[in-house]
């Protein structure tokens, strides 16, 4: 069956650095979003992978390992507005999204 | 630029009546249209999906259907609800980008009692 694994909470403090990390198990893959929603609220883009390797995109990067089947969003300088779920989602073979069940960051001050 | 509009916001329903929800896109046509269902601490679950009028693929079989009678309008309905059909509701439509990303309106949160 197709997976996504990600775990369901985590907690990081104002100006540090976390990551998140994201497992898939699907058939075929044809690349792996992350997007980020604020409770109640829609979900919205945040990157996409689909070759090996570290996308940055100024305080978020986003790493993929195909051969893996991991990857991982990098949150850097955190601020309490990056407080919301963080949704990993892999693309399969009739590129259909494939979704994980979100994990929640809190962000201490 | 694209924009996709879904309403109402938030609805309460007893169980046993009838519900629709209603999508529409602007600034693009053609687009592939998508309706999910967000269940709390779960993934999003594909609900339906069109890739043009009047064709629909279903995702999960139940009680809820989905209609594209207009090319940017996509609408989700049910003739009577279940306690088991509270959740968030989120319609979306692909992007043009090559990556497929989607892009979600703002989302309608269904409770039945």
């Amino acid at each position: 069956g197709q997976n996504i694994d990600q775990p369901t909470e985590m907690t990081a403090t104002e100006g540090a650095i976390v990551q998140i990390n994201c497992t898939y198990q699907t058939s075929g893959f044809n690349g792996l979003f992350w997007y980020q929603q604020h409770a109640g609220e829609a979900p919205t883009f945040l990157s996409y992978n689909v070759l090996d390797g570290l996308e940055e995109k100024g305080r978020f990067s986003s790493f993929l390992s195909r051969s893996k089947g991991y990857s991982y969003l990098l949150l850097k300088e955190l601020q309490m507005k990056d407080s919301a779920s963080y949704l990993c989602a892999a693309l399969d073979s009739n590129y259909q999204l494939i979704w994980g069940a979100g994990t929640k960051l809190i962000i201490k001050p | 630029s694209q924009t996709i509009h879904q309403w109402p916001a938030t609805l309460v329903q007893p169980v046993g009546s009838p519900l629709s929800l209603e999508c529409t896109v602007e600034g693009t046509s053609n687009p592939n249209l998508y309706w999910y269902r967000q269940a709390a601490g779960r993934g999003l679950q594909l609900l339906f999906y069109s890739v043009g009028i009047g064709q629909i693929s279903s995702e999960v079989p139940q009680n809820l259907s989905a209609s594209r009678p207009q090319d940017r309008q996509f609408i989700l309905s049910s003739k009577k609800l279940l306690l088991s059909d509270s959740g968030f509701y989120l319609c979306a439509f692909k992007g043009l980008a090559d990556t497929g990303e989607l892009f979600f309106g703002e989302g309608s949160r269904l409770t039945v009692l």
